[in-house]
């Protein structure tokens, strides 16, 4: 039979737009959360990271806000550039006692048009 | 500076050959995880070594799966026999263990078993 695949959520964007990708978390116990950019035919790419006892955290065009009330994260990208298509992934870790280990959400694919 | 170096990039071989993957992690960083990659299931950790010790390894598949990490600058991943559901992209990653860490990733081996 014809196998299914994961069909990522898109979002497709002009270029010099802002963009928003949302991500929602599962383990209200996760204390550090990640943003990762995988270009095709690449391993994903650190963006930014935030620890829980913040809420907005920003780098150069790349803002990253949290929510813990309701386990939501966000990335916002300033002034989108066709250089940001890429699936983007959000991880949550519990650095308690779990030594490292990521949970990866299953990621939302940039498009943008130039 | 180099990051996670993997090898080979692609690798074709027919079911039943022995496939085994190599990873140089950053130097300096003690955390190493195999991930694999698939449209169907997206990114799964597969195992995890701290300080060359294997952490957690309930994400590998069946027993014909094997990682080894003989000393701190390198892994290797081994499926041996292999069959055509391996097929798959497969990442390696590194971290300090300490604190609130990213994990860094290597660009991947893509593998086709025939």
């Amino acid at each position: 039979g014809e196998s299914v695949g994961l069909h990522l959520p898109t979002l497709s964007v002009q270029e010099g737009d802002n963009s928003i990708i949302n991500c929602a978390y599962s383990n209200s116990a996760s204390d550090y959360f990640i943003w990762y950019k995988q270009e095709s035919g690449k391993g994903p790419q650190f963006i930014i990271d935030i620890r829980s006892n913040m809420d907005k955290r920003q780098g150069q065009r790349v803002t990253v806000l949290l929510n813990k009330t309701v386990k939501h994260l966000s990335l916002q990208i300033a002034a989108t550039q066709p250089g940001d298509s890429a699936v983007y992934f959000c991880a949550e870790g519990y650095y308690g006692g779990s030594q490292g280990n990521l949970i990866f959400g299953k990621g939302t694919k940039l498009s943008v048009k130039p | 500076d180099a990051g996670v170096i993997q090898s080979p990039r692609h690798e074709v071989t027919e079911m039943g050959q022995e496939v085994t993957l190599r990873c140089k992690p950053i130097s300096g960083h003690n955390s190493l995880f195999w991930y694999r990659q698939t449209m169907m299931r997206g990114l799964e950790l597969l195992i995890y070594f701290n300080n060359n010790v294997p952490i957690d390894d309930s994400g590998m598949p069946e027993d014909r799966f094997s990682a080894k990490m003989p000393n701190a600058s390198f892994s290797t991943l081994k499926i041996q026999p292999s069959e055509p559901r391996d097929s798959a992209v497969y990442f390696c990653a590194s971290s300090l263990e300490r604190g609130n860490q990213p994990q860094h990733f290597g660009d991947g081996t893509r593998l086709s078993i025939l």
